[in-house]
């Protein structure tokens, strides 16, 4: 089993408000990745770090944003959730270090959000 | 951008027969992954292909690389309960992410 921990793993709240969605490993991996999903639909990249201090946008435009601060934290905030926000939220790593070939990815529970 | 197709996007199947989901892509892939997703599940890795026509065996799971190493295929021998789940490929992007296919959700009825 991955050791890559996602806390809370389900979340309720109203609009407008800050949530951060926490995401841990502690596997040492450089590389880390948030991705939202619909329940069974296909898997959004909306932010990735390849490592302390570095943080990119991905494929899928998103009103959220990260921080890397330490190695195995990569946690994700929504500065005032919306309906539209309703999702699964994933996080996941690797080994990979840079743009060099990828390993599988070790993904965490998943933090299912409703914003009401 | 890149991107890598994944088809059928929906397979209903009668327990005990096949299955099998194809991933393309128009560029030539270093290597191709496979995941599975079972209901209110995550992705969890199953198998890594990285070699021209590489054949891969897991129990009544079949992976394959076609020799172009632009597509693959994961094929199931006498589906079981066990089996559902979506199942996901995905390669290597440009910037050392990974480009997931967009899915196929499979189904077996018993």
């Amino acid at each position: 089993e991955a050791d890559i921990y996602q806390t809370p793993r389900y979340l309720v709240i109203g609009t407008g408000k800050k949530i951060t969605l926490e995401c841990s490993q502690t596997m040492g991996h450089d590389k880390m990745y948030w991705y939202q999903q619909d329940p069974g639909m296909e898997l959004h990249l909306i932010h990735y770090s390849y490592g302390v201090n570095s943080t990119e946008k991905g494929d899928l435009s998103s009103e959220s944003t990260v921080s890397r601060i330490r190695t195995e934290h990569f946690p994700l905030t929504l500065e005032s959730a919306r309906p539209s926000h309703t999702s699964q939220y994933l996080c996941a790593s690797d080994f990979s270090a840079g743009t060099s070939p990828i390993n599988e990815q070790f993904f965490g529970p998943g933090t299912r959000l409703t914003v009401l | 951008g890149q991107q890598v197709m994944q088809i059928p996007q929906y397979q209903h199947v009668q327990e005990g027969e096949d299955f099998t989901t194809y991933c393309n892509s128009s560029t030539t892939l270093s290597n191709i992954q496979w995941y599975k997703q079972r209901p209110g599940g995550h992705p969890v890795f199953l198998i890594q292909l990285v070699k021209s026509g590489e054949v891969k065996k897991q129990k009544r799971l079949t992976f394959q690389f076609g020799e172009a190493k632009k597509n693959s295929s994961l094929h199931i021998t006498a589906t079981q309960t066990t089996d559902v789940g979506t199942y996901f490929c995905a390669a290597p992007g440009s910037q050392g992410n990974l480009i997931f296919g967009k899915g196929t959700k499979l189904s077996v009825k018993p």
